[in-house]
């Protein structure tokens, strides 16, 4: 079955430049959660959304950075302006609701934003 | 606020050797604990995971035991192979409504034949 699928794998941005990133989760995944990695650092959480509400954006690091998921399925995260600090892989991972707080996060292969 | 600390690695190790990668963490309340894996080239995998005090994770020969009196989550295998060589996270996802996970920092094993 399909697992969560990220596009493009690899981005080359222009210092200044806006970039968009998508992600396909898991159909019928309730929860989406978008994480940032930096190289040889584990992921920051960014944020999280439960169908198309964005419940938690408490790990955004500026106002640059923008998310969403109008439809409750698909998912974009949009950096403006970019700058060199913002160079990282990022992680896009869905899981289902239920009712414990243990539920797993399938992770897709990320994308590896680099800023030049 | 809550936090996951990791052994630094690399760590490498010969096939058919004991491995144990040291993994605290501080939260408050009751966490639940995971080790995820990155091979080469991959995406994260969940491995295994434990949601209350004494539990074991368990998968493909790998454990785990959730000690909350030493605030500890040890990831161990007793012999490794060339193809567990990756990256291993260790994280948290505290108690209530929290669904994020907070990460360790990662760490590399090879596995050398």
């Amino acid at each position: 079955g399909a697992g969560v699928s990220q596009s493009p794998r690899y981005k080359v941005a222009k210092r200044g430049q806006d970039v968009a990133l998508r992600c396909d989760p898991i159909s019928g995944h309730v929860s989406l959660f978008w994480y940032q990695q930096a190289l040889g650092q584990g992921p920051e959480f960014l944020t999280y959304f439960q169908n198309e509400a964005q419940l938690d954006k408490s790990g955004l690091p500026s106002d640059r950075f923008f998310a969403e998921r109008p439809e409750g399925s698909v998912s974009t995260l949009k950096i403006q302006r970019t700058q060199q600090e913002d160079s990282a892989v990022y992680l896009c991972a869905s899981s289902t609701r239920g009712t414990s707080v243990a539920n797993e996060q399938f992770f897709g292969p990320g994308t590896r934003l680099t800023v030049l | 606020g809550d936090s996951v600390t990791q052994m630094e690695g690399p760590v490498t190790l010969s096939e058919e050797a004991f491995l144990t990668i040291n993994c605290t963490y501080t939260a408050t309340g009751y966490p639940s604990l995971f080790w995820y894996v990155q091979y080469p080239g991959e995406g994260l995998q969940l491995l295994l995971k434990a949601t209350k005090a004494d539990d074991k994770g368990s998968n493909k020969g790998f454990e785990a035991t959730y000690r909350k009196e030493t605030t500890s989550f040890h990831l161990e295998k007793g012999s490794v192979q060339v193809s567990d060589s990756a990256v291993y996270f260790c994280a948290l996802k505290g108690g209530g409504n929290n669904r994020k996970l907070i990460w360790g920092l990662g760490t590399s094993l090879a596995v050398n034949p």
